[in-house]
């Protein structure tokens, strides 16, 4: 059975600070992907990274980087210099079957001015 | 350019009404087609899984005869509402699967279609 726990529901930290959406998985399969996506206001998905389970390399694309740790099964996702416009809910999901997913229940980042 | 179109992006019905949303795949051919829910401030659920040629394959606890699913080309799947109920308000997102070099697949949600049932 596949299980995403994002305990944190709901963030909020002012313009500049550093940000950290955590992520915990469970699956029994030995190779499956991780993915996080933004959804604003709107509702589209945004892809954000995919990160497979025999790369645990740490990733950083701009202000975004993402930690993955086998040991404890987690795949953290921080934003430096968090801005405005980095208010959305974060999804982080695990795809299993090759092609399915299991969503994360979600943390709503809200950056305030 | 985007890589899954559905339509339509809102649709408002009255309870009883039946409401079919199309998702197509526009730059490659997708035997295989996805179809998530999400209930307000909620996650994405996966309702079922859209076979060219075939029938859909649901997950437990989806009802097959109030969901339709018919992919009958490569490129179309469409997701038909039946006997829309207030409950069925939601956000039905598609997704479609490609399989790219070394066998892995790359996901393209797309854009979601806004069900309101008055």
């Amino acid at each position: 059975a596949q299980k995403v726990t994002q305990a944190q529901t709901e963030i909020s930290v002012v313009e500049k600070e550093d940000v950290t959406l955590d992520c915990v998985y469970e699956t029994r399969d030995t190779t499956y992907y991780l993915f996080w996506y933004k959804q604003p206001p709107s509702g589209e998905l945004v892809f954000l990274i995919r990160r497979n389970s025999f790369d645990e390399q740490n990733e950083i694309s701009g202000r975004y980087s993402w930690n993955f740790q086998k040991s404890t099964s987690s795949f953290n996702f921080t934003i430096t210099a968090s801005q405005v416009v980095d208010s959305a809910v974060y999804f982080c999901a695990l795809l299993y079957n090759f092609n399915k997913f299991y969503f994360g229940s979600g943390t709503k980042l809200n950056v305030k001015p | 350019g985007a890589v899954v179109s559905q339509h339509p992006s809102r649709v408002i019905c009255k309870s009883g009404t039946s409401v079919k949303i199309e998702c197509r795949s526009l730059d490659f051919q997708a035997t295989t087609m996805f179809w998530y829910r999400q209930f307000p401030k909620q996650s994405l659920m996966l309702m079922a899984t859209s076979n060219e040629g075939s029938k859909a394959t649901y997950e437990q606890g989806v009802e097959k005869d109030k969901f339709l699913i018919n992919h009958a080309s490569l490129t179309l799947s469409t997701l038909t509402v039946t006997s829309a109920h207030p409950e069925d308000s939601s956000f039905y997102i598609c997704s479609v699967s490609r399989v790219s070099g070394g066998g892995t697949d790359t996901q393209y949600f797309g854009p979601g279609t806004r069900l309101t049932v008055l």
